[in-house]
Formats: structure tokens, C-alpha cells, sequence
């Protein structure tokens, strides 16, 4: 089945800019049944939806993070890529990447999470 | 922006206990795109329901959605000792965002 990995470096300084990738195996980004999104988790705000991308390059954002977000797709690399700026301690949190039923809304397959701390 | 109001906030008890989870919506969920996950420590959640009722291949039939518009309840039969844990919901409107609420958390008596 689909399966979810994200990566990036799990220690930001604040004011720099978070970048994760998530990679996609045993199944395609490139399929107009799905989007592919983030979403990231804290004690404080639980889980919050940052963005999402389709197929198509159309991309969704927040409005309370879309001055600061970036989601961008590779289909050659069958990943999709998220990039935050200007970061503060506020985002730090554990960052999933994730396929999103365009239809339904359902999050059937989540990566295992990645733990990204700002701090100097 | 609509907000998903989870209650309660924790339910103490015990296995073969029947729980009851409850999800209100500040305006009606569009097509009832309203999901439940569950979530247990290091893990991602896991989705249970979509839909409002409907359960993916894989999940157990003792977990069960209901409801409609702004009032949606997750039922999970008979408690099972790896039921223990953290239950969200999260609706869809037809179109993005996508929002969460605050979790429920199913602990042990």
C-alpha cells in the first residue's frame, strides 16, 4: 500500500526557512484523485491543515500560513515539497505529509511525522 | 472557517465499555465530508470513518460513525484494551482547508 516519508533537518533557526520533502512509494503523485498536502501538529493548536498541491500545480494554503508557505510537486521524483519562511519558535512542531481525497476530504495515508524544532 | 468542537474532552473506562463521541460543527459540514482518526503516541492518526458513516476496508466493525449537518458521534461498541487513545474529528467542505478539532481522549478507568 501507498506509503508517506518525509525528511528535512529537524533543527530550524528562527527567521531561516523550514524545508521538508515528503517521498511517495508504492503508489504516484501523478494521479487527479488526490491532492498531497502538510499538516503539522502541536500540543497548543493540535492538528492544523498548512497546504495542499494537485496534479495539475494548483496549490491550497491556509490563510493564516500562506504568506509563509510553499508547497511545490516533482513528479519526476515522485515527491512533493514543502517550504516554510521565516520561521519563529511558534512553528515548531511534527510536520506530516499526506494524501488528501479531492472528493471526500478523507486522509487515508499519512507519513510517520517529522519533529522540526526552531530554535537558535 | 468552520470549527469542529470535540466533546468530552476525556472519557474514562473501561474494556467492553461502550464509548461515545461526540463532534459539533459551527455550520453544516457540506456533504457530510466529516472523518474520524484515531491516534495513539508516536503514531500518525489512523483514519477510521469517512464520510460521517463510512468505514474504510480494515477497520473493525465495533467503530461507527453518525450524524449529519452539524452533529456527528463516533460509537466505538465495545472497547477493546488497544482503543486507548486520542480521537479526532475533521470535515471537508467540498474544497479546501481542511480542519481538525481538538481530540478526544479515550483513557483508561
Amino acid at each position: 500500500q501507498l506509503q508517506l516519508q518525509e525528511s528535512g533537518p529537524g533543527l530550524v533557526r528562527p527567521s531561516e526557512t523550514l524545508s521538508l520533502t515528503c517521498t511517495v512509494s508504492r503508489g504516484s503523485v501523478s494521479t487527479t484523485e488526490f491532492h498531497w498536502g502538510w499538516i503539522r501538529q502541536t500540543p497548543e493548536k493540535g492538528l492544523e491543515w498548512i497546504g495542499s498541491i494537485y496534479l495539475s500545480g494548483s496549490t491550497y494554503y491556509s490563510p493564516s500560513l500562506e504568506s509563509r508557505v510553499t508547497i511545490s510537486l516533482d513528479t519526476s521524483r515522485n515527491q512533493f515539497s514543502l517550504k516554510m519562511r521565516s520561521v519563529t519558535a511558534a512553528d515548531t512542531a511534527r510536520y506530516y505529509c499526506a494524501r488528501l481525497n479531492w472528493n471526500d476530504g478523507r486522509i487515508r495515508y499519512w507519513g510517520q511525522g517529522t519533529l522540526v524544532t526552531v530554535s537558535s | 472557517e468552520v470549527v469542529l468542537t470535540q466533546s468530552p474532552g476525556t472519557l474514562s473506562l473501561s474494556p467492553g465499555e461502550r464509548a461515545t463521541l461526540s463532534c459539533r460543527a459551527s455550520q453544516s459540514v457540506r456533504g457530510n465530508y466529516l472523518s474520524w482518526y484515531q491516534q495513539k503516541p508516536g503514531q500518525a492518526p489512523r483514519l477510521l470513518i469517512y464520510s460521517a458513516s463510512n468505514r474504510p476496508t480494515g477497520i473493525p466493525d465495533r467503530f461507527s460513525g453518525s450524524g449529519s449537518g452539524t452533529d456527528f458521534t463516533l460509537t466505538i461498541s465495545r472497547l477493546e484494551p488497544e482503543d486507548f487513545a486520542v480521537y479526532y474529528c475533521q470535515q471537508y467542505g467540498g474544497s479546501p482547508p481542511w480542519t481538525f478539532g481538538r481530540g478526544t481522549k479515550v483513557e483508561l478507568k
